[in-house]
């Protein structure tokens, strides 16, 4: 079956400029990451969204990022006013219950550049 | 600060030898680890996952040993195959975070042929 999907695969922008990340989760699961993974920094949790409840956006370096999940399916994550140091991959997972104790789904990441 | 430390940051191993990665975490409230395995331009795929309900978990070439009084946990595969070159990324749940997975920086593993 298919997998995490992810749009675009790449994306290069101008400091400044906004940008808007897709992802599209495996059918039928209820939660979904967010993730940012810079070079030799690991995976760095942004936000997680489960079922209808308020996501846990603890991980959201600043108030310029921002998520939203409609109709408890897609995703697009939102990056306002891009800066160099935002430049990173940025990974999509889902998973099919609450999320505690399960596999984590990852999509392929969209590389983002802020130039 | 970093959650969970991992080491070492590269590991260059023969083909046939044994890898080994190890993870310390502080937060004692963790129970589930699991390690994920990364190749170039591809996201993480699940590897092998333990609770801490026991000391060893075993797949095929891969075991987790788990050590819950030194909090620490590592990777071992056996027989090491170019094909496991990747890069290893060991991660921690648990406690009022749920569904959140805290990673270590990740181990770049080369098996040479």
């Amino acid at each position: 079956g298919a997998g995490v999907s992810q749009s675009p695969s790449n994306k290069v922008t101008e400091k400044g400029k906004d940008v808007e990340l897709r992802c599209d989760p495996i059918s039928g699961h209820t939660a979904l990451y967010w993730y940012r993974q810079s070079l030799g920094q690991g995976l760095e949790f942004l936000i997680y969204f489960q079922g209808n409840s308020a996501p846990d956006k603890s991980g959201l370096p600043s108030d310029r990022f921002s998520a939203e999940r409609t109709g408890g399916s897609v995703s697009t994550l939102t990056i306002q006013r891009t800066q160099q140091e935002d430049s990173a991959v940025y990974l999509c997972a889902s998973s099919l219950g609450q999320g505690y104790q399960e596999t984590q789904y990852f999509g392929p990441g969209t590389r983002l550049l802020v130039l | 600060q970093q959650q969970v430390k991992q080491s070492p940051q590269s590991l260059i191993v023969q083909k046939g030898g044994i890898s080994i990665i190890n993870c310390a975490y502080e937060n004692t409230a963790f129970d589930y680890f699991p390690w994920y395995q990364q190749f170039p331009g591809k996201g993480p795929a699940l590897l092998i996952a333990i609770r801490p309900d026991v000391s060893e978990k075993k797949e095929g070439r891969f075991t987790i040993s788990f050590n819950k009084s030194a909090k620490q946990f590592s990777l071992h595969i056996m027989d090491s195959q170019p094909g496991d070159s990747a890069t290893y990324f060991c991660a921690a749940m648990g406690g009022s975070t749920l569904g959140r997975l805290y990673f270590g920086r990740g181990t770049q593993l080369t098996v040479w042929p």
